[in-house]
């Protein structure tokens, strides 16, 4: 079954301890990208990818890092989360030049 | 830079009637895809419709269909015989074919279908 693959799903943490949201991907799509929702503010982007090594700042990348080392996998790494991370975050892929983008089932963080 | 703007961020239906959701957007580019995306409670994100800017034609998908106006650069969503299980956020979106290659939201508009 195609699908992106998000963990975990809810995560509760303290401030400035690291974490790492992974995503995956079966599909060999090219692109991936990391959205954060808020209320008020629908989706904003914070990392995609193009292809392997091959990454870029979206909207809002302060506070993020992520890496592309494999074409299905592109984990969001949040190196000293703080309260104003919390959010709910959402994966998604997407075959090169075709718009049509398949997202994971999100991931409610929450940092204390 | 894209932009996409939802100005409604609430509104309500009655069950069986029709709805309309606005959106517009900003763009330079000549070809790009639109979107509407359905976020039910479940918080799962699920395509309901999609237009090529390239096609005139207006895209329908069943109870759902748009109104593309290009030169106006609004795409409104049109749900028809609304149903309760239509009750969710919808978000409009645009996708950059020649540019960035990014797929860019809209703030959404949460639909509440009255019984």
């Amino acid at each position: 079954e195609a699908q992106v693959t998000q963990n975990p799903r809810y995560l509760i943490t303290v401030t400035g301890k690291k974490l790492t949201v992974t995503c995956s991907q079966n599909m060999n799509h090219e692109y991936m990208s990391w959205y954060r929702q808020d209320p008020g503010l629908g989706l904003r982007q914070i990392y995609y990818s193009m292809n392997v090594e091959v990454t870029d700042k979206g909207d809002v990348p302060e506070g993020y890092k992520v890496s592309r080392k494999e074409k299905r996998n592109f984990p969001l790494i949040l190196e000293s989360p703080s309260p104003n991370q919390t959010s709910l975050y959402f994966c998604a892929s997407a075959r090169r030049g075709y718009a049509e983008a398949f997202f994971g089932q999100g991931t409610r963080l929450t940092v204390v | 830079a894209q932009t996409v703007t939802q100005s409604q961020p609430e509104m309500s239906v009655q069950e069986a009637e029709t709805v309309t959701l606005s959106c517009t957007y900003d763009t330079s580019e000549n070809n790009y895809y639109l979107f509407w995306y359905k976020q039910p409670p479940s918080r799962q994100m699920i395509l309901v419709i999609r237009q090529e800017a390239y096609k005139q034609q207006n895209a329908t998908e069943n109870r759902f269909s748009v109104n593309f106006q290009k030169a106006a650069k609004s795409f409104s969503l049109k749900i028809s015989d609304s149903q309760l299980g239509d009750t969710a956020m919808y978000f409009c979106a645009f996708f950059d074919q020649t540019g960035a290659n990014n797929l860019f939201f809209g703030t959404g508009t949460r639909l509440t279908v009255i019984p």
